[in-house]
Formats: structure tokens, sequence, C-alpha cells
């Protein structure tokens, strides 16, 4: 399976925890995504890397989050002291520079904040 | 953060008719746009993507692309129940981020 890997599909947690989630993309891809989505929402941007240089973090998002990609390949996406309201699906995706722009999307991470 | 507009829904077509999907974007300089499939539950799927004006046609998928009215349709022709899903618009900002719309949900009735 070479598409893109996100690991754990579920996460329940108790408010005040932290969480890290993990993404594997495709391995040809240099550009890697975070997007956050509530239920009937479209994918709301969280940030990027192109390699491991994280060039853009949404305004939107807090400093409890933080997201890093050391070695250009995986990225781990952490939520410190977590609320209720980050409850939602965490996705990830990738591309490659020159490829059009067409971002491939992993399966997700479901967070649930008790 | 530009805006990507669609009316949520849903759609209802009967099996077999067009189904006809629209979003509108307010950033006059993106070039790139794209339309994405979410089964309730799962992750988006790329099913389409845009660069000119003009339609763009693959299976029984259109895409239409008018810059000057900053308008994005998708055309699904011989619906099926299948494609019952929710269809993102998404369009690609200055800067390499991608912007999504709500999303409309289709319905197609057998």
């Amino acid at each position: 399976d070479t598409g893109v890997s996100q690991n754990p599909r579920h996460k329940i947690t108790k408010r005040g925890q932290n969480v890290t989630f993990r993404c594997d993309p495709i391995s040809e891809h240099n550009r890697l995504y975070w997007y956050r989505q509530t239920l009937g929402q479209g994918p709301e941007f969280l940030t990027y890397f192109q390699n491991e240089a994280q060039l853009e973090k949404s305004r939107l998002l807090s400093d409890r989050f933080s997201a890093e990609r050391p070695k250009g390949s995986f990225s781990t996406l952490e939520i410190q002291r977590t609320e209720q309201g980050d409850s939602a699906m965490y996705l990830c995706a990738s591309s490659l520079v020159g490829g059009n722009e067409k971002l491939f999307f992993g399966s997700g991470t479901q967070l649930s904040v008790l | 953060q530009k805006e990507v507009e669609q009316n949520s829904g849903p759609l209802s077509v009967p099996e077999g008719a067009i189904a006809s999907l629209n979003c509108t974007y307010s950033d006059r300089g993106s070039q790139s746009f794209f339309w994405y499939r979410q089964y309730s539950g799962k992750s988006p799927e790329l099913i389409m993507s845009i660069y000119s004006n003009g339609d763009k046609e693959d299976g029984r998928f259109t895409a239409q692309l008018n810059k000057a009215s900053q308008y994005v349709s998708l055309l699904i022709r011989d619906s099926q129940p299948s494609d019952s899903a929710t269809y993102l618009c998404a369009v690609m900002e200055y800067g390499n981020k991608l912007v999504f719309g709500a999303g409309t949900i289709l319905r197609v009735k057998s």
C-alpha cells in the first residue's frame, strides 16, 4: 500500500491529556499537510511542510498544537492539554511539488475528548 | 483566508439523472481547483482537478471552470446510488494551501 497512512484511526482521551498522531505520506511526496474536519464542515487547514520545513501554520491554531516532520518523511501532530472542542477528525494529506498540486488524504484520526 | 462557498444540500436526483454541483470562490488569483468525494466516516477522495477555463471530462464526471465568474461546477452523468456522498470543492490558494468548501450532500435515489 503506497497511500497516506495515519495512526491511530481512533483516539479517545480525557480533557487535559496530551495526544500525538502520526502520518506517513506517500513515499515520494515532499509536501505534507494537516487538516481538521468537524461534522458538516469541510476540512480546515492547520499547517503544512515542504520536506522538513514547516512553511505555514494557521492563525486559528492555538499554541497547544504543534507539528513536526523531523527528517522530511513522517510527521507528528501533538495536541497538549486537550479540550472538548478539539474533538474532530484530523486528516493528513501529501502532495508532490510539480505534481499539479493534487493532495491525497489518509484515512484520518478521529479524536474524541471526554 | 479566502472563501469557498457551496450549497450544503441535500441535492436529491433520481438514478440515471445528471447531478449538478456548484461552487464559488473569492480569491481571483486562484489557478487550481479540485473536487473531492467524501463518504460518511471516510476521508476525502480526489475525483477531478481543473486548471483552465472550460470543461474537463473524466468518465461520468465533468468539471467546469469559469474564472471570470469565479465559479466551478461538477456534473455527474448517469448518477448511481453509489455516487451518494458529500462533494467538496477545493481551491488552491497562493502559498500552496488548499481551501475547502463545506460540501454538498448528494443523494441518488434508486
